[in-house]
């Protein structure tokens, strides 16, 4: 079977950092993906990592250890505008399996 | 990158019809796929879109609730077949392209919110 999990939710204050983890178990791996999605939005594609180690794009930085399963997504200086879901994707041959989300609420 | 639009955005539909949703694609992508999303819910793939061919669908979804068609690289629809109010809904068309820059950058439509009466 196919199972992500990730944290529900998670609050932090304006220019904090947060990290947001995801594990996965599927029967195949290829890479991991992290996607933020507005209220009401569509989800915006934010980093992709196939090999081990972190992948640095502005603010936003992702990590992927596979021998773990693990990998998480490091926010920098939040601002309000952060305030969104965010998902982790694992890419299982060509789909890719959808974690469950986790809502970030950034505060003033 | 790609930009993906979808109609309709949204409808109220009675129960026991059909609707057909379409998912344009402004450049040529390796990948398309529809999933449905419950809001504040992950994405549920539905099924893979393959140009010329039958779609691949995930377990749980058949082919005669929810045909899809691709006739080119840039084009593709859904029908949600035989309605219920269990398929109220969000549903997302999405592309892939495998290009260097960004390898599997998936790219999403705006939805279409779905509500079945």
């Amino acid at each position: 079977g196919q199972s992500l999990e990730q944290p529900s939710e998670v609050t932090a204050v304006e220019g904090a950092i947060v990290q947001i983890n995801c594990t996965y178990q599927t029967s195949g791996f290829y890479g991991l993906s992290w996607y933020q999605q507005h209220d009401g939005g569509a989800p915006t594609f934010l980093s992709y990592n196939a090999l081990d180690g972190l992948e640095e794009t502005g603010r936003f930085s992702s990590f992927l250890s596979r021998s773990d399963s693990y990998g998480y997504l490091l926010l920098q200086e939040l601002q309000m505008k952060d305030s969104a879901s965010y998902f982790c994707a694992v890419r299982d041959g060509q789909n890719f399996v959808f974690g469950p989300g986790t809502r970030l609420s950034v505060l003033p | 990158s790609a930009v993906i639009s979808q109609k309709p955005s949204r409808d109220i539909c009675q129960r026991g019809t059909s609707l057909t949703i379409q998912c344009q694609v402004d450049s040529q992508v390796t990948m398309m796929f529809w999933y449905r999303q419950q809001p504040g819910q992950s994405l549920t793939l539905i099924a893979t879109a393959n140009q010329g061919s039958e779609a691949t669908y995930e377990s749980g979804f058949v082919i005669d609730k929810f045909p899809i068609s691709r006739p080119n690289l840039t084009f593709s629809t859904l029908t949600v077949s035989n309605m219920s109010p269990e398929d109220s809904s969000i549903y997302l068309c999405s592309a892939l392209t495998s290009g260097q820059l960004k390898p599997y950058e998936q790219y999403f439509g705006p939805g279409t919110r779905l509500t079945v009466t």
